[in-house]
């Protein structure tokens, strides 16, 4: 199964600055990598996603990047505001006959008035 | 937008119990999953379920637990003999096809006493 990992586990960054998530997964053939928002009590909702094929998206103020010989790939949150404080998750797909997600612990991030 | 919902939202039971979790997908998917996630966890993917069957599931879906679409539109989870550690948050996702994005319901906490 898929190994994934997720660093830090606490972010705190003053408003306005910039944060980056990583992940890092094990198997080569994971060709979808999603990023999901978690508010307290709420749901998981996707922000951002990207595919094996491309190295980067951007969507505003959040980009995913994505490294796939290093097996790695990244949250970037530019402009930092008060309601960006959540839970993010990565949960990379493998696919090969999985269909669930399998999440990362999480980065609890902490925006700083 | 389409959302994926759930009920009821909270859900207290006596432990031995069974309970059975709803959800309807959003109309124009066809693979639905149950996710697990424990206070303060990362969220678990407990089974997928693709043409009236189930198409993966987890360690954690054991005898104690399944799935039914009794009708076009809704899609069960039913946990028998409920345990004191079956106290989590239980989310319903639906998605097009595997490796494309998944949408989440807000979920529903259950609570064994």
């Amino acid at each position: 199964g898929e190994n994934v990992e997720q660093h830090p586990s606490t972010l705190s960054v003053q408003e306005g600055d910039s944060a980056v998530i990583k992940c890092t997964y094990s198997d080569s053939a994971s060709n979808y990598f999603p990023w999901y928002k978690q508010e307290l009590g709420k749901r998981p909702q996707l922000i951002i996603d990207i595919r094996s094929n491309v190295g980067e998206k951007k969507d505003q103020r959040i980009a995913v990047t994505l490294n796939k010989t290093a097996k790695h790939f990244s949250l970037h949150i530019t402009e930092t505001q008060p309601e960006d404080s959540a839970v993010y998750f990565c949960a990379p797909f493998s696919g090969g006959g999985a269909d669930g997600l399998t999440f990362g612990k999480g980065t609890h991030l902490i925006i700083q008035p | 937008e389409p959302e994926v919902t759930q009920t009821p939202s909270h859900q207290v039971t006596q432990m031995g119990q069974e309970v059975i979790l709803r959800c309807v997908p959003i109309s124009n998917h066809l693979y639905f999953y149950w996710y697990r996630q424990i206070l303060g966890q990362k969220v678990e993917f407990l089974v997928s379920f693709y043409n009236n069957e189930i198409s993966e599931k987890s360690e954690i879906f054991d005898d104690q637990f399944s799935v039914e679409r009794p009708d076009g539109s809704n899609f069960t989870l039913k946990i028998r003999s409920t345990k004191l550690e079956d106290s989590a948050m239980y989310f319903c996702a639906s998605s097009p096809i595997p490796g494309n994005a998944q949408h989440f319901g807000d979920g529903t906490r259950l609570s064994i006493l």
